[in-house]
C-alpha cells in the first residue's frame, strides 16, 4: 500500500525551464492538494482538487498550473521556473471532499538556479 | 487578522521527560485545530485534531492536546518522550468560513536527547 507517491524526489532546474511534478494516490481519495514548504513559513496551499476535473486556487497559486485528469493523479506544473519557487513540494490527499489533508507524500525537493 | 503562532522554533528535552509544544491562534470566528508531525525527509502525518466536543484530545503515539478557547491556545503535550519522537511538529488551524484553507504554524523542532 503505497499511499501518496511523488516523483521526482529531487530536481534541479535552471531559471526559465519548465517541469511537472507528479503525484498519485492509491487510496481512492477524492481530494488532493499541493503545498509548498519554505523555511520559517510552514506549509502553504498552492492548489486543491475536490474531485476529478475540478481544481481551485490556494494561497500561493501564481506561477503554477495543475491538472487532475483522473481520480488517482494530480500534477503540478511550473511553466517558467523562478528562483523564488525553490522549495519542498508536498502532495496530499483526503477521502472526503473538503477539510484537512490526511495523507502526505514524502515531498519533492526542487532547486532553481 | 487570522493567524497561527508557534513561538518555540526548537525544544530540546531529555528522554522520558515531559514536553509541551505551544500553539496559539488569533481568530474572530470558530476554529478547527490540528497537530501534524514531520519526520526527517518525510511528509506530514496527522497526530490529532479538535473539531468539537471535549477540549482534551488524544492522538497517536501518546500525544494529547487541549483546546483553550479563552487563551486561544492548542498546546501539544506528552508525559514522557522517547528518542523516536524527535521530529518537527506543526500546528494548523482551519478557520470557519475559510473553505479548505489550512493555516500552518512555522513549526517546532523537538529534539529528544539521551
Amino acid at each position: 500500500n503505497a499511499g501518496v507517491t511523488q516523483t521526482p524526489k529531487f530536481q534541479v532546474l535552471k531559471t526559465g525551464q519548465s517541469m511537472t511534478l507528479q503525484c498519485a494516490q492509491d487510496m481512492n481519495h477524492n481530494s488532493m492538494y499541493w503545498y509548498r514548504q519554505d523555511p520559517g513559513m510552514g506549509l502553504r496551499l498552492i492548489y486543491y482538487s475536490a474531485s476529478e476535473g475540478t481544481t481551485d486556487k490556494g494561497e500561493v497559486p501564481n506561477g503554477y498550473n495543475v491538472s487532475r485528469l483522473n481520480k488517482r493523479e494530480f500534477s503540478l506544473r511550473l511553466e517558467s521556473a523562478a528562483p523564488s519557487q525553490t522549495s519542498v513540494y508536498f502532495c496530499a490527499s483526503r477521502l472526503g471532499q473538503g477539510g484537512q489533508p490526511q495523507h502526505f507524500g514524502d515531498g519533492t525537493r526542487l532547486s532553481i538556479l | 487578522a487570522q493567524s497561527v503562532t508557534q513561538l518555540d522554533s526548537q525544544v530540546p528535552v531529555f528522554e522520558e521527560a515531559p514536553v509541551e509544544l505551544r500553539c496559539n491562534y488569533s481568530s474572530s470566528v470558530s476554529v478547527y485545530l490540528f497537530w501534524y508531525v514531520q519526520y526527517p525527509n518525510q511528509g506530514l502525518q496527522l497526530l490529532l485534531k479538535y473539531l468539537s466536543g471535549s477540549t482534551l484530545v488524544k492522538g497517536i503515539n501518546g500525544f494529547e492536546a487541549e483546546f483553550n478557547k479563552s487563551q486561544t491556545s492548542f498546546h501539544l503535550r506528552k508525559p514522557s518522550v522517547h528518542i523516536s519522537d524527535t521530529a518537527e511538529y506543526f500546528c494548523a488551524v482551519r478557520f470557519e468560513g475559510g473553505g479548505n484553507k489550512l493555516t500552518f504554524g512555522t513549526g517546532t523542532q523537538l529534539k529528544v536527547e539521551l
